[in-house]
């Protein structure tokens, strides 16, 4: 069975670019999270969806920062203006129900300069 | 609202000797309790899960973990490691109503010498 899909697993661009991550959840999972991952914060959760609404955005940093998704299999996380401060990876996961374990995807490396 | 604390942030182990990594969590109630490992690059892979039952739990690649209500602790084990277990290591829980919201310990990370 496919995993957790993130794309794209790197993206460098310049402070003020629009910046979009994507993921693709386990086919049946309910519950999609999005966390990021630091040195200095560890693992923070940002926002979780059940069956494509937002739950819980209060991890969210700024109002740069917006999810959506639009359907069952597909989650985009998105940085408008992008800082350097958001440099980080970005991780996205998915439960079948929400006290079940969460299958994290590879990441997105995410750099702004 | 639950927390969780890994107090070593760096173990190194020689290939084949015993691994015990460390974790305490703070919560009034049973928790949902898990392990996880980081490969470089790559996301969190599930090792074990503790919901409730019998407090020795076994999970994959050979480690287990026992849960301890007494010292609210929840330590992973691996008898025998292998150069393949350098890793990081995040020991999570998740409690109460908001037990879908994991609270992440900052990790251990494990050398592993020949």
């Amino acid at each position: 069975d496919a995993g957790v899909i993130q794309s794209p697993r790197h993206e460098v661009t310049e402070m003020g670019q629009e910046v979009t991550l994507r993921c693709k959840p386990i086919s049946g999972h309910d519950y999609l999270f999005w966390y990021r991952q630091t040195m200095m914060r560890g693992l923070e959760l940002l926002i979780y969806f059940n069956n494509n609404v937002p739950i819980d955005d209060s991890g969210m940093p700024e109002d740069r920062f917006s999810a959506k998704m639009p359907n069952a299999s597909f989650s985009t996380l998105k940085i408008q203006p992008s800082e350097p401060r958001d440099s980080a990876v970005y991780f996205c996961a998915s439960s079948l129900e929400r006290n079940q374990p969460q299958h994290f995807g590879d990441g997105t490396r995410l750099s702004i300069l | 609202a639950q927390s969780v604390t890994q107090p070593d942030i760096h173990i190194t182990v020689s290939e084949g000797a015993s691994l015990e990594l460390r974790c305490n969590y703070s919560y009034g109630a049973t928790p949902y309790l898990f392990w996880y490992v980081q490969s470089p690059g790559q996301g969190l892979q599930l090792l074990l899960k503790y919901f409730s039952g019998d407090t020795l739990v076994q999970g994959i690649k050979g480690f287990e973990a026992e849960f301890k209500r007494s010292q609210s602790s929840f330590n992973l084990r691996k008898p025998s490691v292998h150069w393949s277990d350098a890793a990081e290591y995040f020991c999570a829980v998740g409690a109460g109503t908001n037990d879908y919201k994991l609270s992440f310990g900052a990790g251990t990370t494990v050398t592993v010498r020949a």
